[in-house]
């Protein structure tokens, strides 16, 4: 089945420890992307990378690293989480990027992050 | 540089009543335009897109929006409104060049009553 898959699905963890979030998927797609969902805010984009190797900043980067060694695998490092990053955050992945037409993104469950 | 503003960031409606979400955008050159919804405790998925051609883009569980130019709006409508389309709706749009990023609305929830 094609899937976005993100681990964990919940995490509580408290100032300055540092954490990382995974990001899978199984659909050989160059492009993936992590976003934060905050109440009326909507979602806003952290960092996103058009292939391996390739990354750049979103809206709201501060605070986050990203690398893509592979393909597959986005992972979201912070790096010295704070309370203001306690948020939802999703990873979603397409196959080139938009700016074409075919282009869809699919979306992982999501993962509640709560920094005490 | 693009936005999308999502007029209303909760919606309530009636079963069986009209659904009508709505989208305005800015972007400086012809853009690509979505709609994604979020049920409760799961990622987005693709509702319907604009991309080119016909202007009245019909999506899955009988929604449907049309893009208006002279508005710069992309709103969503759905004839009769189920239990079931009880959920949060975004507003999406990039430019049709190049591999810029969605930006999305803030998003809409939509409460359905009984």
């Amino acid at each position: 089945e094609a899937q976005v898959t993100q681990n964990p699905r919940y995490l509580i963890t408290v100032t300055g420890k540092k954490l990382t979030v995974t990001c899978s998927q199984n659909m050989n797609h160059e492009y993936m992307s992590w976003y934060r969902q905050d109440p009326g805010l909507g979602l806003r984009q952290i960092y996103y990378s058009m292939n391996v190797e390739v990354t750049d900043k979103g809206d709201v980067p501060e605070g986050y690293k990203v690398s893509r060694k592979e393909k597959r695998n986005f992972p979201l490092i912070l790096e010295s989480p704070s309370p203001n990053q306690t948020s939802l955050y999703f990873c979603a992945s397409s196959l080139k990027g938009y700016g074409r037409v075919n282009e869809k993104l699919f979306f992982g469950s999501g993962t509640q992050l709560s920094v005490l | 540089a693009q936005s999308v503003t999502q007029l209303g960031s909760h919606v309530s409606v009636s079963e069986g009543a009209l659904v009508l979400l709505r989208c305005n955008y800015s972007s400086s050159v012809p853009p690509y335009l979505f709609w994604y919804v979020q049920y409760p405790n799961q990622g987005l998925q693709l509702l319907l897109k604009y991309t080119t051609g016909a202007t009245l883009v019909k999506g899955i569980n009988g929604f449907e929006a049309e893009f208006k130019k002279s508005e710069t709006s992309f709103h969503l409508t759905k004839p009769s409104a189920h239990m079931s389309d009880a959920a949060e709706y975004f507003c999406a749009v990039t430019p049709h060049s190049g591999n810029t990023p969605l930006v999305f609305g803030k998003g809409t929830r939509l409460s359905v009553i009984a």
